[in-house]
């Protein structure tokens, strides 16, 4: 996973707070993602990137903002956190024409 | 229906054995992409191995190969003479569509490989 890098590793939040989740990368990948991994689930994809200024929806897109100013970061946005997601997220890059995508470490988020 | 479907929650198998993680997918798509990630306890996403639809050959990346039966919809990863590292959690994962787009990834709930001494 070297080259992506998503910061805090764990939060806690209560509902109604704010928060923004980092995804970094220097790999220099056109595409990134989001996903939430629940209990007992694989991956869903929240919200894609395929390039700076450009962000699109993935299959669980409530709740969540993203932008992208930059190749290298992808931020997402959690303007006020729900219960519903307590998850742990990751970050996922890769290059166009290509197929494998690199996850990022992930964040734990617990929302009280 | 689900598109990514891995029918063992767990599996127990003793060191050194060979191992087969079983994964059906569901797609219309002519052209899709097939992988396996490990997700041992530390939390990680580990990618392992890629099959597209087009590749003849099954994929082989070290003690890990793929078993890609087209006509049966189905990506079962082996893993050669299991060792204790390879306890994890494995997960079977489906890209549709050409690739190269904005095509993000479907995944199965998963299979709890533990490798006994």
């Amino acid at each position: 996973n070297a080259g992506v890098t998503q910061t805090p590793k764990f939060q806690v939040l209560k509902t109604g707070q704010s928060m923004t989740l980092q995804c970094a990368q220097d790999m220099n990948h056109e595409y990134m993602s989001w996903y939430r991994q629940d209990p007992g689930m694989g991956l869903r994809l929240i919200h894609y990137s395929v390039g700076a200024g450009i962000t699109d929806q993935g299959e669980v897109p409530n709740g969540y903002n993203v932008s992208r100013s930059t190749t290298e970061d992808f931020p997402l946005r959690l303007l006020s956190a729900a219960p519903s997601q307590t998850s742990v997220y990751f970050c996922a890059v890769r290059q166009f024409l290509t197929d494998t995508q690199y996850f990022g470490p992930g964040t734990r988020l617990t929302v009280l | 229906a689900q598109k990514i479907t891995q029918t063992q929650p767990g599996m127990f198998v003793q060191e050194k054995e060979a191992v087969t993680l079983d994964c059906t997918y569901d797609t219309s798509d002519q052209s899709y992409g097939l992988f396996w990630y490990k997700q041992p306890s530390s939390g990680e996403m580990i990618f392992l191995i890629y099959q597209g639809s087009y590749d003849e050959q099954n994929a082989t990346e070290g003690r890990y190969s793929l078993n890609f039966q087209k006509a049966r919809k189905s990506a079962n990863l082996v893993i050669s003479a299991s060792q204790l590292g390879d306890s994890a959690m494995y997960f079977c994962a489906m890209r549709e569509g050409r690739g190269g787009g904005a095509d993000g990834l479907t995944f199965g709930k998963g299979t709890h490989l533990i490798i006994q001494p």
